[in-house]
C-alpha cells in the first residue's frame, strides 16, 4: 500500500540554525500539508500546498517556515531559524482526490 | 468556532467492553469527520470516517454516530482489545473548499484497555 515517508526520523539542532524537513508524499496525490504535534497535544494545522503554491497558512506558520516542492516528489519544511518552541513532531501528509488525508511517520525535531 | 472539542482527554476500558469519545463542533462549514488513531512514536492514522448525510457508519468494532443538529459525533469501539490501546483524534474539515482541507483536530483522547 502507498505510504507517506519522511526523513529524517529524528533531528536535533542548535537554536538559530536552518532545518529542512523532508516527505515524499503519495505518488499521485495533489494536495500536501505540514502539520505539527508538540509533545502530547493535539495535531496542528501548518501549511497546506497545491499547484505549486501555498493554498492556506496557519498563524503559526510565520516568516521563519517555507515550504517548496523542489521535484515531482519531494516536498520540504524549511525552517529558517529554529527557536525552542519550534521542539514538536512535524507530519506531513497528503490527499489525492478523495478526501483522506495520508500522514506519514513525523520527524521528531528537538532544538536546543 | 474552527475548534473541535473532544473527550475524555484519557479512557481506561476492561478489555471486552465498549470505548466510547465525544466530539463537538461549531464550523457548520465542516463536511468531514475523520477519527484517526495515533500508536506512541507514529503518524495518525485514519480509522473511520463519516459525511454528515449519515448518522452512523459502522466499520467491524468501530462506529461513528454523527447529530447533525447537535454538531456532535462519536466514536464506539465495540468488545474493546488491548491492540486498541493508542491516542484517538477526531477531526473535521470542510472538503468542499479544493485545496484548502486542512484538518482541524480535537485534542485527543488516551485510551487504555486493560485486561
Amino acid at each position: 500500500e502507498p505510504e507517506v515517508t519522511q526523513t529524517p526520523s529524528h533531528q536535533v539542532t542548535q537554536m538559530g540554525q536552518e532545518v529542512i524537513l523532508r516527505c515524499v508524499p503519495i505518488s499521485n496525490h495533489l494536495y500536501f500539508y505540514w502539520y505539527r504535534q508538540i509533545l502530547g497535544q493535539k495535531v496542528e494545522f501548518l501549511v497546506s500546498f497545491y499547484n505549486n503554491e501555498i493554498s492556506e497558512k496557519s498563524e503559526i506558520f510565520d516568516d521563519q517556515f517555507s515550504v517548496e516542492r523542489p521535484d515531482g516528489s519531494n516536498f520540504t519544511l524549511k525552517i529558517r531559524s529554529t527557536k525552542l518552541e519550534d521542539s514538536a513532531m512535524y507530519f506531513c501528509a497528503s490527499t489525492g482526490v478523495q478526501e483522506t488525508q495520508y500522514f506519514g511517520p513525523g520527524t521528531r525535531l528537538l532544538v536546543l | 468556532q474552527q475548534q473541535v472539542k473532544q473527550s475524555p482527554q484519557s479512557l481506561i476500558v476492561q478489555k471486552g467492553g465498549i470505548s466510547i469519545i465525544n466530539c463537538a463542533y461549531e464550523n457548520t462549514a465542516f463536511d468531514y469527520f475523520p477519527w484517526y488513531q495515533q500508536f506512541p512514536g507514529k503518524g495518525p492514522a485514519l480509522l473511520i470516517a463519516i459525511r454528515p448525510d449519515v448518522s452512523e457508519k459502522k466499520e467491524g468494532r468501530f462506529t461513528i454516530s454523527f447529530n447533525k443538529s447537535a454538531k456532535q459525533f462519536s466514536l464506539h469501539i465495540m468488545d474493546s482489545q488491548p491492540g486498541d490501546s493508542a491516542t484517538y483524534f477526531c477531526a473535521a474539515n470542510d472538503i468542499s473548499n479544493f485545496g484548502n482541507e486542512k484538518l482541524t483536530f480535537g485534542t485527543g483522547t488516551r485510551l487504555t484497555i486493560i485486561p
